[in-house]
């Protein structure tokens, strides 16, 4: 199994260009969440989804939108990239319905982005 | 909103010296659970503590819920060089979203 794989690893963009980040797993897990990391601040929860076709906002949601088309894909898009979004954006899944009740999530090796 | 507070944000130890985090929260969590992040990696779960007054061990590593589950802590013994890196913990409050407030993380350097 792969776990959790992301792309692009790393990008950069100019302020207004628009940008789609893929987040993949192979876990068959149900929830799936977006990260993003800033030096000194944790992780930020973003959006996340609880199902497929389902989506809702986190603690950071103004600038992204996300969707859930099929389970194992959960996509994180900018429309008009900011600087205040370079980040380090971290994808993760987790609870495997199938195998019983936990929470802990398992996460991607993550997407540096920086806008210019 | 719910807030979780991590202190130390940073700890510079020798090698063989003891380290631990503190996590506070605003609000009682229904569980909290512990990360580590390497230097360039991503965060790894290490483990999920559920019960009032919970403690639990990995070996040098020492995790412990408090009472009124709004605090924790992990101490480790003896540090080694493996251990660098930074430490969250993640609190979670009873829901089906499996939703979790990270802590601003520990980052731990050891010395050798």
């Amino acid at each position: 199994n792969a776990g959790v794989t992301q792309t692009p690893k790393f990008r950069v963009l100019k302020t207004g260009q628009s940008m789609t980040l893929l987040c993949a797993q192979d876990m068959n897990h149900e929830y799936m969440y977006w990260y993003r990391q800033d030096p000194g601040m944790g992780l930020r929860l973003i959006h996340y989804s609880v199902g497929e076709g389902t989506t809702a906002k986190g603690e950071v949601p103004d600038g992204y939108n996300v969707s859930r088309l099929k389970k194992q894909n959960f996509l994180l898009g900018l429309e008009s990239a900011a600087p205040s979004q370079t980040s380090v954006y971290f994808c993760a899944s987790s609870y495997p319905r199938d195998r019983g009740f936990s929470y802990e999530q398992y996460f991607g090796p993550g997407t540096r982005l920086t806008v210019t | 909103g719910q807030q979780v507070m991590q202190i130390p944000q940073y700890q510079h130890v020798q090698e063989g010296e003891d380290f631990t985090t503190y996590c506070n929260s605003s609000t009682t969590l229904s569980n909290i659970q512990w990360y580590k992040q390497r230097p360039g990696g991503h965060p790894v779960f290490l483990i999920q503590l559920v019960k009032s007054g919970e403690v639990k061990k990995q070996k040098r590593l020492t995790f412990q819920f408090g009472e009124a589950k709004k605090n924790s802590s992990l101490h480790i013994t003896a540090t080694q060089t493996t251990d660098v890196g930074t430490y969250f913990c993640a609190g979670s409050r009873a829901s089906n979203t499996g939703k979790l407030i990270f802590g601003q993380g520990t980052t731990l350097q050891v010395k050798p």
